[in-house]
């Protein structure tokens, strides 16, 4: 069955350090691939996304993130995380799930604090 | 461009009475909308798919006549909580996929939250 693991439920980072947010996927084709990022009581923004082609992608506020097949991974990174990158990141996969319709499957997201 | 929006933000409704969240796409046509539910730290459970111009596809677990759901229009669907009840408080997110993409990214609304007391 297709499903997303992140593995780490809460993060905190000093503002300035680097980020890696980590995501793992199991699907038995060539997943899309999406991080979002949800700030408190709001909906989820599109960071970036993965279809086909180069597997290195860049996304909005400076963020990219990696699709390493071998590994089944897709994480997140920035260089120099800002305090208002606080926020829940979720990864998701878009799968062909019974049908045409393809549906997100998404992880249990990643809390990141940034403290000064 | 790929705003959609919720109405209302927040809702709150006594217990038995029905409440229904409105999701628009303002500016594109879609298709597909989805509907999902949020409970506090946890990820979006995906509800139902809402085609225009056909049912919706509930997933399973999720009661089709408490959530009915109406995708009347490309740009318009809507999920009305029926006979709700101090636990369907919850966050409900629609997102709305741009008809005619091949590929596959949703576009979310801001989220309603819904109190039933």
């Amino acid at each position: 069955a297709q499903s997303v693991t992140q593995p780490d439920i809460h993060i905190t980072v000093s503002e300035g350090a680097s980020l890696e947010l980590r995501c793992n996927y199991s699907y038995g084709a060539t997943p899309y691939l999406f991080w979002y990022v949800q700030s408190p009581g709001q909906g989820l923004q599109l960071l970036l996304k993965y279809f086909s082609g180069d597997t290195l992608v860049q996304g909005i506020k400076g963020f990219e993130a990696e699709f390493k097949r071998s590994q089944s991974s897709f994480n997140l990174r920035k260089p120099s995380v800002h305090w208002s990158d606080a926020a829940e990141y979720f990864c998701a996969v878009g799968a062909l799930y019974g049908g045409a319709t393809n549906k997100l499957i998404f992880g249990t997201g990643t809390l990141l604090a940034v403290q000064p | 461009g790929a705003v959609v929006s919720q109405h209302p933000s927040w809702v709150i409704c006594k217990s038995g009475t029905s409440v229904k969240i409105e999701c628009r796409s303002l500016d594109f046509q879609a298709t597909t909308m989805f509907w999902y539910r949020q409970f506090p730290k946890q990820s979006l459970m995906l509800m139902a798919t809402s085609n225009e111009g056909s049912k919706a596809t509930y997933e399973q677990g999720v009661e089709k006549d408490k959530f009915l759901i109406n995708h009347a229009s490309l740009t318009l669907s809507t999920l009305t909580v029926t006979s709700a009840h101090p636990e369907d408080s919850s966050f409900y997110i629609c997102s709305a996929r741009i008809a005619g993409q091949r590929t596959d990214t949703q576009y979310f609304g801001p989220g309603t939250r819904l109190t039933v007391l």
